[in-house]
């Protein structure tokens, strides 16, 4: 069975600072992995997935995330954090053949 | 423009109450998705169409009935629904079930049951 899990609840960062975001999955094949984000009375918003290729993926807002392999992992990074960035922010895992779960969530908060 | 509309926002009904949710998408997917949303639980999917056929139903109550007329349209019939079904639910959409496309969703709309 596959899972997802995103260890903290909150995140706080100062803006400027580089910021990282943790996901770490578990799957039986290859994974399909998602990260969305979503503010306040929105739905979500894909920011960038990892489906096979360059482990270092870049996507929306100047985020990036670095598929390893051998730790299961799939965090979520930014170089510099704006206060703009704050948000609530989903990790998503497809196997191959099977429905797509999200993890629980994590808040970030960019402090001015 | 995320490209997935919901309507309405905003829903306020009692328990013996009937009304639908609409989702319409304008992005020519053909997979078609309803998601719960509430503060205390992640993410639920409820219902997943693919090409106008129900392929996933995640054990939800008979209370919530979903109809997909085509590609374009997802509707949520609620009867008699309970306080604790009070959350945002989330439409999405995407290419088809199972690609490695990413699901566009909606802006959700906020169910309060009183």
């Amino acid at each position: 069975a596959q899972s997802v899990a995103q260890p903290e609840d909150q995140v706080n960062v100062a803006e400027g600072n580089p910021l990282t975001v943790k996901c770490t999955y578990s799957v039986s094949g290859n994974p399909y992995l998602f990260w969305y984000v979503q503010y306040p009375n929105r739905g979500l918003q894909f920011l960038l997935k990892y489906i096979t290729g360059d482990n270092l993926v870049k996507g929306s807002y100047g985020f990036e995330a670095e598929f390893n392999k051998s730790q299961t992992s799939f965090h979520l990074k930014k170089p510099s954090a704006l206060v703009s960035d704050s948000a609530l922010y989903f990790c998503a895992v497809r196997d191959y053949g099977d429905k797509i779960i999200f993890g629980k969530g994590t808040r970030l908060h960019i402090l001015p | 423009e995320t490209g997935v509309t919901q309507t309405p926002r905003h829903l306020v009904m009692g328990m013996t109450n009937k009304k639908s949710l609409k989702c319409e998408q304008h992005l020519g997917h053909n997979a078609m998705y309803w998601y719960k949303q509430s503060a205390k639980k992640p993410l639920e999917l409820m219902f997943v169409y693919n090409f106008k056929e129900q392929t996933e139903n995640n054990s939800v109550p008979s209370r919530f009935s979903p109809e997909c007329p085509n590609s374009s349209h997802l509707f949520l019939h609620l009867h008699t629904l309970q306080p604790e079904d009070s959350a945002l639910y989330l439409c999405a959409s995407s290419q088809e079930e199972g690609s490695n496309q990413p699901q566009h969703f909606g802006d959700g709309t906020r169910l309060s049951i009183l």
